[in-house]
């Protein structure tokens, strides 16, 4: 069964670091793997998709890494605001429905 | 464009009654899903719909219901409510069956069952 782990729970860093957020999971026969925010009180917002046969991708002050053999993945956050204060979640897809997801990196950028 | 909508945004129960959550999306998506999130557990599929007319069971599927009412709308019944279905539920949809596409989540809905 697939296990998907983020470390650490929560992290709580100064405004204008950059930090990187973790998640390995333990079946590397994954398609894909999708890295999600959430507010409090809110739904998921995709970040970004990293196809299995990708090995990073980037939006804007975001870089998400995947490392498939190794079972694991990364999302690095340049540069951090505020404003990006939230929970991070981390899914991998397997088959084409079904997602499993980790418990959350809870992410806090003091001003 | 509101992307996927569901309602209502919260709802208190008695044990045993039933309600239906509904959910709907303006994307033109084949594919959508129910999930809800506890506590220490994450997030967990309940059923899913892989196209307009066929449902199948995710994870959780027991205590509950599905019907893809059409290409838009994904509801999710509970016949009798219990105090374990005490959760926050999401409603997402996606392209379609390959799994490059991305999932999009609503709102959500929190309910409570005394």
């Amino acid at each position: 069964k697939q296990e998907v782990t983020q470390i650490p729970a929560a992290l709580s860093v100064p405004e204008g670091e950059n930090l990187v957020l973790n998640c390995s999971f333990t079946d590397s026969a994954i398609y894909n793997l999708q890295w999600f925010r959430q507010d409090p009180g809110k739904g998921l917002t995709s970040l970004l998709l990293i196809q299995s046969s990708q090995r990073e991708q980037t939006s804007g002050r975001l870089n998400a890494s995947l490392d498939k053999s190794s079972g694991r993945s990364t999302l690095y956050i340049a540069a951090s605001q505020p404003g990006d204060s939230a929970t991070y979640l981390c899914a991998v897809i397997q088959g084409a429905q079904k997602l499993v997801f980790g418990q959350g990196t809870r992410l806090t950028i003091n001003p | 464009n509101a992307g996927v909508t569901q309602t209502p945004k919260f709802q208190v129960l008695k044990t045993g009654q039933s309600m239906t959550l509904q959910c709907a999306q303006d994307m033109n998506h084949n594919s959508m899903y129910w999930y809800r999130q506890d506590p220490g557990m994450g997030l967990r599929l309940i059923y899913y719909s892989a196209s307009e007319g066929t449902t199948d069971k995710g994870e959780v599927p027991n205590g509950y219901n599905v019907s893809r009412l059409n290409k838009r709308e994904f509801s999710l019944r509970l016949e009798s409510a219990a105090p374990s279905q005490t959760s926050v539920y999401f409603c997402a949809s996606r392209r379609g069956r390959v799994s490059s596409y991305e999932q999009y989540f609503g709102p959500g809905t929190r309910l409570t069952v005394t």
